[in-house]
């Protein structure tokens, strides 16, 4: 089956900073790539996603890129401000079938 | 419109109780998927509704676990015989039908077994 890794598993940049999270997947056949922000105790929230007909997709100031060839996927933040804080999460699948998520990423904006 | 609904919020059971999870789709949505989260990691997929139909029930731990959608809508989670390792947030996400991917997630149940 699909497996995602997501790297860093805690990242801290000052505000105003950019901060970027890559995540790999192993199933070719994949075909959706999400990215969800859950807050503490909150459910996860998508926040951009890309299908794999496409290389880049921007939204203000956050953008996910995919490079289906090496099979990674990255997601980036510009201008982080402090509520940008909470953890992220990287998912794949072969739509419409279940997401698997990679590990989560715990981002820290300090003011 | 509403958003993915679950209840419990929380619940707290014993060892070797049998508990049961209640998800409330967003309204139209055909798909509903089951998911759970342990402290720290990411949701891991449990099965996958399509309508009344379990389309995807691969992620099921063990037999204790069932789930049931008898009208394509409500969905509930069942438990058997609990065990502590099965503390974790359960989470729903549904999907709307014609190609749309996008999965929303409902607040979770988060349970602990005592």
């Amino acid at each position: 089956g699909e497996n995602v890794e997501q790297h860093p598993s805690t990242l801290s940049v000052q505000e105003g900073d950019s901060a970027v999270i890559k995540c790999t997947y192993s199933d070719s056949a994949s075909n959706y790539f999400p990215w969800y922000k859950q807050e503490l105790g909150k459910r996860p929230q998508l926040i951009i996603d890309i299908r794999s007909n496409v290389g880049e997709k921007k939204d203000q100031r956050i953008a996910v890129t995919l490079n289906k060839t090496a099979k990674h996927f990255s997601l980036h933040i510009t201008e982080t401000q402090p509520e940008d804080s909470a953890v992220y999460f990287c998912a794949a699948s072969k739509a419409p079938n279940m997401l698997t998520f990679g590990g989560g990423t715990r981002l820290m904006v300090k003011p | 419109g509403a958003g993915v609904s679950q209840t419990p919020s929380n619940k707290v059971t014993e060892k070797g109780k049998y508990v049961e999870l209640r998800c409330d789709p967003i309204s139209g949505h055909t798909a509903l998927y089951w998911y759970r989260q342990s402290l720290g990691q990411g949701p891991e997929f449990l099965i996958y509704f399509q309508g009344t139909g379990a389309a995807d029930d691969s992620g099921l731990p063990n037999d204790r676990f069932f789930a049931v959608r008898p009208e394509g809508s409500v969905s509930t989670l069942k438990i058997q015989r609990t065990e502590r390792g099965d503390s974790a947030v359960y989470l729903c996400a549904s999907r709307s039908s014609g190609g749309q991917e996008t999965q929303y997630f409902g607040p979770g149940t988060r349970l602990l077994v005592l």
